[in-house]
């Protein structure tokens, strides 16, 4: 069974200080690993897809890199409105029509004026 | 467009009450879910239609039903719902079996159950 840990649960930042948040996995076969942002009360919102070891994506004040057992977003100087909960989900081969995502726990990441 | 929209936002049904909630999605994707999330949890899929079909069924009770009437519209039916069952429920959607550009979601309906 597919299984995706995220640590820290929550993580406070001063404005402008850089941090990183970690999402292990465990998967059969992995075809891709997404990072999503949620605010409260909202939907997710997909920032990143990932498929092989070594691969990197930024955007803004965001990296997320990949290994064969980890995927690290990482925040430079943070502003409060990258405060949010961000979401691991990982989707692993499978027959046709299963498009299932597992998701991680998330982490809550406030940035404080 | 490349929104996913949700009615109602907000729902609050007694448990003999029958209820729908609806997605809709005008992106051309072949693919549609509903998740239900609860407070500080990561989503939890429970259904997904693939070309309209339903392709995957997480061993939801029967008080919720799908429905996908054409290609760009999803319905959730809800009957005799449990108190527990008061989540915010999401419904996204895919390009198909797999997309480079994850999931689309809606802003979610938010349900409560008296």
């Amino acid at each position: 069974e597919d299984q995706v840990t995220q640590s820290p649960e929550a993580l406070r930042l001063q404005e402008g200080e850089s941090s990183s948040l970690n999402c292990s996995y465990t998967v059969s076969g992995l075809r891709g690993l997404f990072w999503y942002r949620q605010d409260p009360g909202k939907g997710p919102e997909f920032l990143f897809t990932l498929y092989s070891a070594g691969e990197e994506k930024e955007k803004e004040r965001l990296k997320a890199t990949l290994t064969k057992k980890e995927s690290f977003l990482h925040i430079t100087a943070p502003k409060p409105e990258d405060s949010a909960t961000y979401l691991c989900a990982v989707q692993a081969f499978g027959d046709f029509g299963n498009e299932k995502l597992t998701f991680g726990t998330g982490t809550r990441l406030t940035i404080i004026p | 467009d490349t929104e996913v929209t949700q009615t109602p936002k907000h729902l609050v049904m007694g448990m003999t009450n029958k209820k729908s909630l609806k997605c809709e999605q005008h992106m051309g994707h072949r693919a549609m879910y509903w998740y239900k999330q609860k407070a500080k949890k990561p989503p939890e899929l429970m259904f997904v239609y693939s070309y309209e079909k339903l392709s995957i069924n997480e061993s939801v009770p029967s008080r919720f039903s799908p429905e996908c009437p054409n290609s760009s519209l999803l319905n959730l039916h809800l009957h005799a719902l449990q108190p527990e069952d008061s989540a915010l429920y999401l419904c996204a959607s895919s390009q198909g079996q797999f997309s480079s550009y994850g999931y689309t979601f809606g802003s979610g309906t938010r349900l409560t159950v008296v």
